[in-house]
């Protein structure tokens, strides 16, 4: 079974579009987490939602909204796509108390024309 | 500003060296200190994970080892094969506002050869 998964694997799209990358955990974890990786590899923490609350979002643009409709998923909006949005995204999930591992999904490559 | 340097960049060998990837921290304040493994078009697979109370993990081929005071880590790799190509990422994890979250380095990218 897989633990953490994501849809759609690859997503290629033009810009002013708006998007939706959707994750869901079969682990019973309470946190999850959206990251971007950009061109150069580096993973940055976009958002992170407890028991679907919203409790970490990092200096990310208002075009970019996450939904938890309930603890075992996390969606991500994406509004008026932009090139630099091109990236890969990756949603992860942990048990937040205490911290231990995070489970990353195997990501959703979007490509921006 | 937490920051994660990973050092080298990039790191190819013959099969059978061992080998050491540094990771470096700016800010000592860490809970915990976490190595990745990433496969080219794949998600995230974690390796070992150090307690900021520890000095060290081992698993297998595999050892971590923390100097929390120093901000460093270094992944220690035995023997190493061409199946242990891949991206190494260091990420440490620190608590704020009671939540946690991890802070990435830019990752080694390691090619062992036949």
């Amino acid at each position: 079974d897989t633990a953490v998964s994501q849809t759609p694997k690859y997503l290629v799209t033009q810009m002013g579009n708006d998007k939706s990358i959707k994750c869901e955990q079969n682990l019973g974890h309470d946190t999850m987490y959206w990251y971007k990786q950009d061109s150069k590899k580096f993973l940055k923490i976009m958002f992170s939602y407890n028991n679907k609350e919203l409790i970490i979002n990092e200096t990310v643009p208002n075009r970019f909204s996450p939904k938890s409709p309930d603890k075992a998923h996390l969606n991500l909006h994406i509004n008026s796509l932009e090139l630099g949005d091109s990236a890969v995204y990756f949603c992860a999930s942990s048990q937040e108390s205490p911290p231990v591992t995070q489970y990353f999904g195997p990501g959703t490559r979007l490509l921006v024309l | 500003k937490q920051e994660v340097t990973q050092i080298p960049a990039a790191l190819s060998v013959p099969e059978g060296e061992n080998l050491v990837l540094n990771c470096s921290f700016t800010d000592s304040a860490i809970y915990n200190l976490q190595w990745f493994r990433q496969d080219p078009g794949k998600g995230l697979t974690s390796l070992l994970l150090i307690q900021s109370s520890q000095r060290e993990q081992t698993s297998g081929r595999l050892n971590a080892s923390l100097d929390k005071s120093s901000g460093r880590s270094t992944l220690y790799i035995a023997a190493s094969q061409p199946g242990d190509s891949a991206t190494y990422l260091c990420a440490v994890r620190l608590i704020s506002g009671g939540y946690n979250k991890l802070i990435f380095g830019a990752g080694t990218r390691l090619a062992v050869h036949p």
